[in-house]
Order: structure tokens, then sequence, then C-alpha cells
């Protein structure tokens, strides 16, 4: 069982300030995928990164993918309210053969950024 | 519309009943998931259909769980004699393709069971 270790699991920060998301895992994964998940709705993609070392930016977040493809690192710059969110990251496995293209998740940190 | 739609949005149902969860995908998608998200928790993989058929249903929890997409398009959800433990939000997420490389889930909104 692959399993997805997220870090913190709470955070409150004040608007402005910045913040880092940890994802890690004893697995491999053949790609690694951040969600943001609001109250009463599915989760909405942000990112995926697929290469190992691989650093994506979109606006003021940033993504990194572990070398070993074991673990992530989410980070935002200057947070804004409307960051808050449930951030939740999930790793698809190398194929198998058998037809299976699931995601793992981690059970997601819940940001408040407070204005 | 032009994403992923589930009804109903909130059930809630006694211990013991029958329920059926349904999910209409993104059209022309092929891949379609189901997922359980309990309170605090990332979803939980149940299934997943590419097609019509189950490629992978190692998730469901017990054979309690059904789920079927007949045409290949809209999927139902079925849970025979419903208990405490089955309370959670129920995600439906659908793909163009399952395919090797990594593929982009969009997921509806949920149907949140409640199972006094």
């Amino acid at each position: 069982t692959q399993l997805l270790e997220q870090s913190p699991q709470f955070l409150s920060i004040q608007e402005g300030e910045n913040l880092t998301v940890y994802c890690n895992s004893s697995s491999v994964f053949s790609s690694l995928q951040w969600y943001r998940q609001e109250p009463g709705e599915g989760p909405v993609l942000l990112v995926t990164v697929v290469t190992g070392g691989e650093v994506k930016k979109l606006k003021r977040l940033t993504f990194q993918f572990g070398d070993a493809r074991k673990d992530s690192s989410l980070h935002i710059t200057a947070a804004q309210p409307g960051d808050t969110g449930l951030y939740l990251c999930a790793g698809e496995a190398p194929y198998s053969g058998a037809g299976s293209y699931q995601l793992t998740f981690g059970k997601g940190t819940k940001l408040s950024v407070i204005p | 519309g032009a994403g992923v739609s589930q009804t109903p949005s909130n059930k809630v149902t006694e211990k013991g009943k029958y329920v059926e969860l349904r999910c209409d995908p993104i059209s022309g998608h092929t891949a379609l998931y189901w997922y359980r998200q309990s309170l605090g928790q990332g979803p939980e993989f149940l299934i997943y259909f590419q097609g019509t058929g189950a490629a992978d249903d190692s998730g469901l929890p017990n054979d309690r769980f059904f789920a079927v997409r007949p045409e290949g398009s809209v999927s139902t959800l079925k849970i025979q004699r419903t208990e405490r433990g089955d309370s959670a939000v129920y995600l439906c997420a659908s793909s163009l393709t399952g395919g090797m490389e990594s593929n982009e889930q969009f997921f509806g909104p949920g149907t949140r069971l409640t199972v006094l």
C-alpha cells in the first residue's frame, strides 16, 4: 500500500506570510499532483509534476518534486486570504500493466490565511 | 454543463437501507473514478472504469458496494445495507483517457451521504 504523509495538517498564518507544505512517501510515484479543495466542492488540480527534481511555478505557488520521486513540496509566497482551502497531494503509481490509474491522496493540509 | 455533475448533492438514509449515487462525467471522457472522502481525510480510491468495464475495483471496501457504467457515460454507485460507517462524501472524477501518461482527473462536487 502506498501512503502519502502531508504536513502540517493545519496551518493558520497572517496575510503576506510565506509557507511550505510537505508531502512525503516511502514509495516512488510516476507523477504527483497537487489539488486545492474548498468546502462543498471536489478537488481542483493545481499542478502535475512528473520528473524527479522538477520545479513548477504557478503565480505565487512553487511546486517541487523530489529527485527520487517520493516527495514533494508546495511553497506559497505572500499568502492571500483567497489561498485559504484544503491542499491535497496525490500520487499516481508507476504503471503496473494492471490497468489501474488510481490516485493515492494524502490527508491534506488545511490552510487559513487571516487578513 | 461543462463539468462533472453528481446527484443527489446530499443523501440522508437509515441504517440498512439501499442507496444509489449518480455521476455524469464530462462528455467524451472515457475514464471514470469513484472516491470516498471521510471527514478530515483525503479522497480514497474505490473503483475505476475505462469505458463500460470496471478496470480496477480494488478499492471497494466490501461486497455491499457495487458500481456500474452500462453505456460508458453515466455511472451509478450502489450501496446495499448501509452502515453508519458508510457516511462520507462520495466523489466522482472523469478524465479524457486512462492512458499511461499522466491524466488530469476532473472532480464533481460530491454526494454527502449520511447514514443514521
